[in-house]
């Protein structure tokens, strides 16, 4: 059962551009959204999260939008650079589940010049 | 500050043979999370260990194993090695109950021949 669904699986976005990815969750117990960053050979890094109490956090470029009763949360990267290429994450996590993350299935971005 | 450390890199190994991986957490992280990356199925939760008690598992068989010590580091132990078990094994370490703390060490790469 895949709890978390992660779109589009690649993405391809212009120098300056708009880069979206979205999620959608299933388990409504899940109050813990983080988004990760993965370059090649390296592992995933924490880049923004978010709890449901909230619609909106912004980190410099990066944005998460939360809309708990659609149950979906996506990742805005404004001003997309080519050195945002990589893959990114979206996970759930759910109290009493310590630190254990469900994670989806990753979108491929590459920021073209 | 040290981030996540895990040793080796690299592994082959062929099938039918058991392997074991090491993880060194940041320092004053006490929680220790395993996880499995494939093209596949992506990123799946293998266990997580708190205090050298594991307090979460994932669905995997009972070929995985872990534990840890009291100085927090971490050792994941799979027998009997399947073809499918060629995966990025990454190791995540946090502190208790900050979730936002949690990072990855660059993963052990195992290749089952």
């Amino acid at each position: 059962q895949q709890q978390v669904k992660q779109s589009p699986q690649s993405l391809i976005v212009q120098k300056g551009g708009i880069s979206i990815i979205n999620c959608a969750y299933e388990n409504t117990a899940f109050d813990y959204f983080p988004w990760y960053q993965q370059f090649p050979g390296k592992g995933p890094a924490l880049l923004i999260a978010i709890r449901p109490d909230v619609s909106e956090k912004k980190e410099g470029r990066f944005t998460i939008s939360f809309n708990k009763s659609a149950k979906q949360f996506s990742l805005h990267i404004m001003d997309s650079q080519p050195g945002d290429s990589a893959t990114y994450f979206c996970a759930a996590s759910k109290p009493g589940g310590g630190n254990k993350l469900t994670f989806g299935t990753g979108t491929q971005l590459k920021v073209e010049l | 500050k040290a981030g996540v450390t895990q040793t080796p890199r690299y592994l082959i190994k062929t099938r039918g043979q058991q392997v074991t991986l090491s993880c060194s957490p940041i320092s004053g992280h006490r929680s220790v999370s395993w996880y499995q990356q494939t093209p596949g199925q992506g990123l799946q939760f293998l266990f997580e260990y708190f205090s050298e008690t594991q307090r979460n598992k994932g669905n995997f068989p009972g070929r995985f194993s872990g534990r840890q010590f009291s100085n927090s580091r971490s050792e994941m132990n799979v027998s009997t090695l399947e073809l499918g078990d060629s995966a990025l094994y990454l190791c995540a370490s946090s502190l208790e109950g900050r979730q936002e703390t949690q990072y990855f060490g660059p993963g052990t790469r195992l290749l089952v021949l």
